[in-house]
């Protein structure tokens, strides 16, 4: 299958600061890369879809202004978690579509603000 | 509210047996249906895909869809150990990104 890069795989950081997650599509191009945040013991919720070139369309609930999400070419999206609080300690997953149908998925990344 | 339901489990079964596992779900508009394997503390693995009714199978495992019924189950023969994992299904309509229902949990005792 296709193969997303996400990095990085876990972090740590303080209450108050940012946190950049990087998505890539390794061998294909993603027009479309999907972000998901998953609590424990819980599914896959989504949060966002970002499109190459354009904004990314939030779920409702979601705060675009403290999740932002860049998808600046056909193989990369970054979703930046502005000012942190240990609520959003989670696990943050992006995926990528190939031909419309099966998405594959990055590592995830676990976030844990202290 | 476009909805996927499994049944959390956990479902147990020994080793070389039958593990079935469903799925429904709201949308009749779904036209892709998917099942995802997501180890502890891992990101989802893709099984099976399935698009059309009827039976597929990969393998030991064998996708079942029923779209009348809004229905789609996995089923793994011969069960492993190593298959003990949550088992996420997720559906979506061309273009859309997919909803996941919360997973079952299957365990497979030696």
């Amino acid at each position: 299958g296709a193969v997303v890069s996400q990095h990085p795989s876990w972090v740590i950081c303080k209450s108050g600061t940012s946190v950049k997650i990087e998505c890539r599509s390794l061998d294909f191009q993603a027009t479309t890369m999907f972000w998901y945040r998953q609590f424990p013991k819980q599914s896959l919720m989504l949060m966002a879809t970002s499109n190459e070139g354009s904004k990314a369309t939030y779920e409702q609930g979601v705060e675009k202004d403290k999740f932002l999400i860049n998808h600046a070419s056909l193989t990369l999206s970054t979703l930046t978690v502005t000012s942190a609080h240990p609520e959003d300690s989670s696990f943050y997953i992006c995926s990528a579509r190939v031909r419309n149908t099966e998405a594959f998925f990055g590592q995830g990344t676990r976030l844990t603000v202290v | 509210q476009k909805e996927v339901e499994q049944n959390s489990g956990p479902l147990s079964v020994p080793e070389g047996a039958i593990a079935s596992l469903n799925c429904t779900y709201s949308d009749r508009g779904s036209q892709s249906f998917f099942w995802y394997r997501q180890y502890s503390g891992k990101s989802p693995e893709l099984i099976m895909s399935i698009y059309s009714n009827g039976d597929k199978e990969d393998g030991r495992f064998t996708a079942q869809l029923n779209k009348a019924s809004q229905y789609v189950s996995l089923l793994i023969r011969d069960s492993q150990p190593s298959d003990s994992a949550t088992y996420l299904c997720a559906v979506n309509q061309a273009g859309t990104a997919l909803i996941f229902g919360k997973g079952t949990t299957l365990s497979v005792s030696s």
